[in-house]
């Protein structure tokens, strides 16, 4: 079946402008996540959504971003007034639930690779 | 707050080789641990967890890793690489009794050399 989903691959944009990257999740997985991977580092933890709703935001590094997921499926990162710090592969994942004390194995999307330039 | 620690970041091996990939946790309470690879060009999948139980947990393609509480240490195990073994591979955990954030470490680029 299909795995998850993510456009673009490649966003190159300026300093200061506006971006969105989406997250097509695996049909059924209630729970969804976003990464950041900076170059020559693991996937550093960003938002966690199950269902609607962001059960753990904590990730976020400051109020330029934001992540929805209006119907529980597909979700948008949003970056406002990007840095060249912003640079980075961005990764979502998903899995089937997400229960305390319960890991559910997360399947990764390609990651799109976002340059500010 | 957890954190991973990964000592080795680049490792090159001859074909037949054995492979040990270190990896350290530090967390106070009990956790899942997770190994994912990377294969170039590809999405990071899933190698193999520990939950519970067994503390030698078998994965994909002859991997295996020991979880050894006593040393916050998951090592990552092979017994003969393949050159398609090429790959950056990821130590991960998770606390239990929480949702599910997991922190990766930094990775290891294993190059198998034909």
């Amino acid at each position: 079946g299909a795995g998850v989903s993510q456009t673009p691959s490649n966003k190159v944009t300026e300093k200061g402008k506006y971006v969105e990257l989406r997250c097509d999740p695996i049909s059924g997985h209630t729970a969804l996540y976003w990464y950041r991977q900076s170059l020559g580092q693991g996937p550093e933890f960003l938002i966690y959504f199950q269902g609607t709703g962001a059960a753990d935001d904590s990730g976020l590094p400051n109020d330029r971003f934001f992540a929805v997921r209006p119907e529980g499926s597909v979700s948008t990162l949003k970056i406002q007034r990007t840095e060249r710090g912003d640079s980075a592969v961005y990764l979502c994942a998903s899995s089937l639930a997400s229960q305390q004390g319960y890991t559910d194995t997360q399947y990764f999307g390609p990651g799109t690779r976002l340059t500010v330039l | 707050a957890q954190s991973v620690s990964q000592h080795n970041h680049h490792v090159i091996l001859s074909e037949a080789a054995s492979l040990e990939l270190g990896c350290n946790y530090s967390y106070g309470g009990t956790v899942n641990l997770f190994w994912y690879v990377q294969y170039p060009g590809q999405h990071l999948q899933l190698l193999l967890k520990y939950f519970s139980g067994d503390p030698l947990v078998k994965g994909i393609k002859g991997f295996e890793a020991e979880f050894i509480k006593s040393k916050f240490s998951f090592n990552l195990r092979k017994p003969s690489v393949q050159w398609s073994d090429t790959a950056e591979y990821f130590c991960a955990v998770n606390p239990t009794g929480g949702y599910q954030k997991v922190t990766f470490g930094t990775g290891t680029k294993l190059q198998v050399i034909p």
